[in-house]
Protein backbone atom coordinates (compact mmCIF):
# COMPACT_ATOMS: atom_id res chain seq x y z
CA UNK A 1 0.00 0.00 0.00
CA UNK A 2 1.26 3.78 -1.27
CA UNK A 3 1.80 6.00 1.91
CA UNK A 4 -0.44 8.08 -0.50
CA UNK A 5 -3.42 7.35 -2.43
CA UNK A 6 -5.12 9.83 -4.97
CA UNK A 7 -7.52 8.79 -7.78
CA UNK A 8 -5.68 10.04 -10.86
CA UNK A 9 -9.18 10.28 -12.68
CA UNK A 10 -9.42 12.10 -14.90
CA UNK A 11 -12.21 13.87 -12.91
CA UNK A 12 -14.34 16.37 -16.11
CA UNK A 13 -17.18 18.59 -14.83
CA UNK A 14 -19.15 21.62 -16.09
CA UNK A 15 -17.64 25.47 -15.33
CA UNK A 16 -19.09 26.55 -12.61
CA UNK A 17 -19.48 23.33 -10.38
CA UNK A 18 -17.99 22.42 -7.13
CA UNK A 19 -15.00 20.26 -7.09
CA UNK A 20 -13.85 18.07 -4.64
CA UNK A 21 -10.07 16.70 -4.99
CA UNK A 22 -9.08 14.27 -2.21
CA UNK A 23 -6.10 12.57 -0.62
CA UNK A 24 -6.05 9.60 1.80
CA UNK A 25 -2.78 8.41 3.76
CA UNK A 26 -1.11 6.03 5.70
CA UNK A 27 1.55 8.02 8.09
CA UNK A 28 0.00 9.22 11.41
CA UNK A 29 3.16 11.52 11.32
CA UNK A 30 2.45 13.58 8.58
CA UNK A 31 1.72 17.05 9.76
CA UNK A 32 2.06 19.22 6.52
CA UNK A 33 -0.13 18.84 4.29
CA UNK A 34 0.31 20.66 0.50
CA UNK A 35 -2.05 21.06 -3.10
CA UNK A 36 -0.33 21.77 -6.33
CA UNK A 37 -1.06 22.69 -9.25
CA UNK A 38 0.46 22.01 -12.25
CA UNK A 39 -0.26 22.79 -15.59
CA UNK A 40 0.35 20.89 -18.93
CA UNK A 41 4.52 21.25 -19.08
CA UNK A 42 4.79 23.27 -16.21
CA UNK A 43 5.90 22.31 -12.59
CA UNK A 44 3.71 22.35 -9.73
CA UNK A 45 2.53 25.24 -8.59
CA UNK A 46 1.85 25.85 -4.58
CA UNK A 47 -2.00 26.49 -4.21
CA UNK A 48 -2.35 25.14 -0.30
CA UNK A 49 0.13 24.93 2.59
CA UNK A 50 -1.87 23.34 5.56
CA UNK A 51 -0.32 22.39 9.39
CA UNK A 52 -2.64 20.18 11.41
CA UNK A 53 -5.99 19.85 10.67
CA UNK A 54 -8.65 21.93 10.06
CA UNK A 55 -9.56 24.34 6.97
CA UNK A 56 -7.62 26.90 5.00
CA UNK A 57 -9.75 29.08 2.57
CA UNK A 58 -8.07 31.27 -0.08
CA UNK A 59 -10.32 32.61 -2.61
CA UNK A 60 -12.73 29.86 -4.60
CA UNK A 61 -10.08 27.15 -3.07
CA UNK A 62 -10.70 25.96 0.33
CA UNK A 63 -7.91 23.21 1.82
CA UNK A 64 -9.61 20.34 4.49
CA UNK A 65 -7.54 18.18 6.75
CA UNK A 66 -8.92 15.07 8.99
CA UNK A 67 -5.88 13.71 10.53
CA UNK A 68 -8.19 11.51 12.63
CA UNK A 69 -9.33 9.67 8.99
CA UNK A 70 -6.20 10.21 7.67
CA UNK A 71 -8.27 12.24 4.73
CA UNK A 72 -7.38 15.37 2.59
CA UNK A 73 -9.40 17.80 0.21
CA UNK A 74 -9.62 20.48 -1.87
CA UNK A 75 -12.51 22.26 -2.67
CA UNK A 76 -12.56 24.26 -5.39
CA UNK A 77 -15.91 26.76 -6.42
CA UNK A 78 -17.00 28.31 -9.20
CA UNK A 79 -14.68 26.09 -11.35
CA UNK A 80 -13.44 27.63 -13.96
CA UNK A 81 -11.32 25.96 -17.41
CA UNK A 82 -8.57 27.94 -17.07
CA UNK A 83 -8.59 25.13 -13.45
CA UNK A 84 -8.07 22.18 -15.84
CA UNK A 85 -5.05 21.02 -14.69
CA UNK A 86 -3.46 18.37 -12.77
CA UNK A 87 -4.03 18.67 -8.76
CA UNK A 88 -1.16 16.72 -6.57
CA UNK A 89 -1.52 16.42 -2.89
CA UNK A 90 1.77 16.09 -1.09
CA UNK A 91 2.48 15.56 3.01
CA UNK A 92 5.48 15.37 5.29
CA UNK A 93 6.50 14.43 8.71
CA UNK A 94 7.08 17.32 11.11
CA UNK A 95 11.09 16.66 11.06
CA UNK A 96 11.82 16.27 7.56
CA UNK A 97 12.35 18.46 4.42
CA UNK A 98 11.24 15.90 2.02
CA UNK A 99 7.28 15.23 1.17
CA UNK A 100 5.70 12.49 -0.30
CA UNK A 101 3.38 13.37 -3.39
CA UNK A 102 -0.07 11.24 -4.67
CA UNK A 103 -0.18 10.63 -7.88
CA UNK A 104 -2.47 13.92 -9.44
CA UNK A 105 -5.86 13.63 -9.91
CA UNK A 106 -6.44 15.21 -13.76
CA UNK A 107 -9.17 18.03 -13.75
CA UNK A 108 -11.04 18.86 -16.72
CA UNK A 109 -13.67 21.68 -16.49
CA UNK A 110 -15.47 22.10 -19.79
CA UNK A 111 -17.12 25.75 -20.76
CA UNK B 1 6.78 33.80 -5.67
CA UNK B 2 9.56 31.05 -5.87
CA UNK B 3 11.95 31.82 -9.05
CA UNK B 4 13.77 28.69 -9.95
CA UNK B 5 15.23 27.90 -13.40
CA UNK B 6 15.39 24.83 -15.12
CA UNK B 7 17.59 24.93 -18.49
CA UNK B 8 17.17 23.31 -21.42
CA UNK B 9 13.39 23.11 -21.06
CA UNK B 10 13.18 20.41 -23.83
CA UNK B 11 16.23 18.03 -25.11
CA UNK B 12 16.30 15.03 -27.54
CA UNK B 13 19.72 13.11 -27.61
CA UNK B 14 21.08 10.04 -28.32
CA UNK B 15 22.21 7.38 -26.24
CA UNK B 16 25.39 7.31 -24.31
CA UNK B 17 26.03 10.94 -24.77
CA UNK B 18 26.41 12.75 -21.16
CA UNK B 19 23.88 15.64 -20.35
CA UNK B 20 24.12 18.32 -17.77
CA UNK B 21 20.39 19.58 -16.65
CA UNK B 22 20.63 23.46 -15.10
CA UNK B 23 18.81 24.68 -12.12
CA UNK B 24 19.62 27.87 -10.43
CA UNK B 25 17.32 29.65 -7.57
CA UNK B 26 17.65 33.33 -6.99
CA UNK B 27 15.62 32.88 -3.20
CA UNK B 28 19.36 31.66 -1.44
CA UNK B 29 17.15 28.50 -0.05
CA UNK B 30 19.16 26.06 1.31
CA UNK B 31 17.47 23.17 0.43
CA UNK B 32 17.49 22.26 -3.22
CA UNK B 33 15.63 18.65 -4.80
CA UNK B 34 15.95 16.87 -7.92
CA UNK B 35 12.97 14.53 -8.94
CA UNK B 36 11.48 12.62 -11.95
CA UNK B 37 8.03 12.93 -13.15
CA UNK B 38 6.49 10.16 -15.15
CA UNK B 39 2.96 11.09 -16.57
CA UNK B 40 0.41 9.82 -14.31
CA UNK B 41 3.04 8.32 -11.68
CA UNK B 42 4.10 10.01 -8.05
CA UNK B 43 7.14 12.77 -8.05
CA UNK B 44 10.27 10.17 -7.12
CA UNK B 45 13.45 12.19 -5.46
CA UNK B 46 16.54 11.84 -7.29
CA UNK B 47 18.94 13.66 -5.21
CA UNK B 48 18.74 16.24 -2.84
CA UNK B 49 21.19 19.16 -1.17
CA UNK B 50 20.83 20.70 2.06
CA UNK B 51 23.54 23.08 2.05
CA UNK B 52 27.08 23.99 -0.10
CA UNK B 53 28.74 20.80 -0.76
CA UNK B 54 26.19 18.79 0.70
CA UNK B 55 24.23 16.24 -1.64
CA UNK B 56 22.45 12.89 -0.69
CA UNK B 57 20.78 10.80 -3.00
CA UNK B 58 17.49 9.88 -3.05
CA UNK B 59 14.94 6.80 -3.85
CA UNK B 60 14.95 6.95 -6.68
CA UNK B 61 18.26 4.55 -8.15
CA UNK B 62 19.74 6.79 -10.41
CA UNK B 63 22.94 7.12 -12.68
CA UNK B 64 22.94 10.42 -12.19
CA UNK B 65 24.87 12.88 -10.49
CA UNK B 66 24.97 16.55 -8.85
CA UNK B 67 26.57 18.72 -7.29
CA UNK B 68 26.36 22.05 -5.36
CA UNK B 69 29.60 24.37 -5.05
CA UNK B 70 27.07 27.66 -4.93
CA UNK B 71 23.88 27.72 -3.16
CA UNK B 72 21.81 29.26 -6.20
CA UNK B 73 22.76 26.42 -8.05
CA UNK B 74 22.19 22.97 -8.24
CA UNK B 75 23.06 21.03 -11.65
CA UNK B 76 21.99 16.94 -12.15
CA UNK B 77 24.63 14.86 -14.85
CA UNK B 78 23.66 12.39 -16.40
CA UNK B 79 27.19 10.35 -17.55
CA UNK B 80 25.87 8.08 -20.50
CA UNK B 81 22.14 8.96 -20.81
CA UNK B 82 19.91 5.76 -22.15
CA UNK B 83 16.36 5.47 -23.58
CA UNK B 84 15.35 4.69 -19.80
CA UNK B 85 15.94 7.91 -19.20
CA UNK B 86 13.48 9.63 -21.13
CA UNK B 87 11.41 11.69 -18.55
CA UNK B 88 10.41 14.85 -17.48
CA UNK B 89 12.96 16.21 -14.20
CA UNK B 90 12.06 18.98 -12.24
CA UNK B 91 13.62 20.67 -9.93
CA UNK B 92 12.70 22.09 -6.19
CA UNK B 93 14.11 24.49 -3.45
CA UNK B 94 12.77 24.87 -0.27
CA UNK B 95 13.29 27.82 2.77
CA UNK B 96 15.16 26.41 6.03
CA UNK B 97 12.69 24.98 8.43
CA UNK B 98 10.67 22.24 8.51
CA UNK B 99 7.19 23.89 7.87
CA UNK B 100 8.73 25.36 4.58
CA UNK B 101 7.27 23.77 1.53
CA UNK B 102 9.25 23.43 -2.11
CA UNK B 103 8.95 25.62 -4.70
CA UNK B 104 9.44 23.82 -8.57
CA UNK B 105 10.66 24.68 -11.42
CA UNK B 106 9.04 24.06 -14.64
CA UNK B 107 11.21 21.08 -15.75
CA UNK B 108 13.24 19.66 -18.56
CA UNK B 109 11.43 17.18 -20.94
CA UNK B 110 14.11 14.60 -21.94
CA UNK B 111 13.87 12.26 -24.80
CA UNK B 112 16.52 9.77 -25.13
CA UNK B 113 16.92 8.19 -28.84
Amino acid sequence: QKEVEQDPGPLSVPEGAIVSLNCTYSNSAFQYFMWYRQYSRKGPELLMYTYSSGNKEDGRFTAQVDKSSKYISLFIRDSQPSDSATYLCAMKEGGSYIPTFGRGTSLIVHP
Amino acid sequence: EADIYQTPRYLVIGTGKKITLECSQTMGHDKMYWYQQDPGMELHLIHYSYGVNSTEKGDLSSESTVSRIRTEHFPLTLESARPSHTSQYLCASSESGFNQPQHFGDGTRLSIL
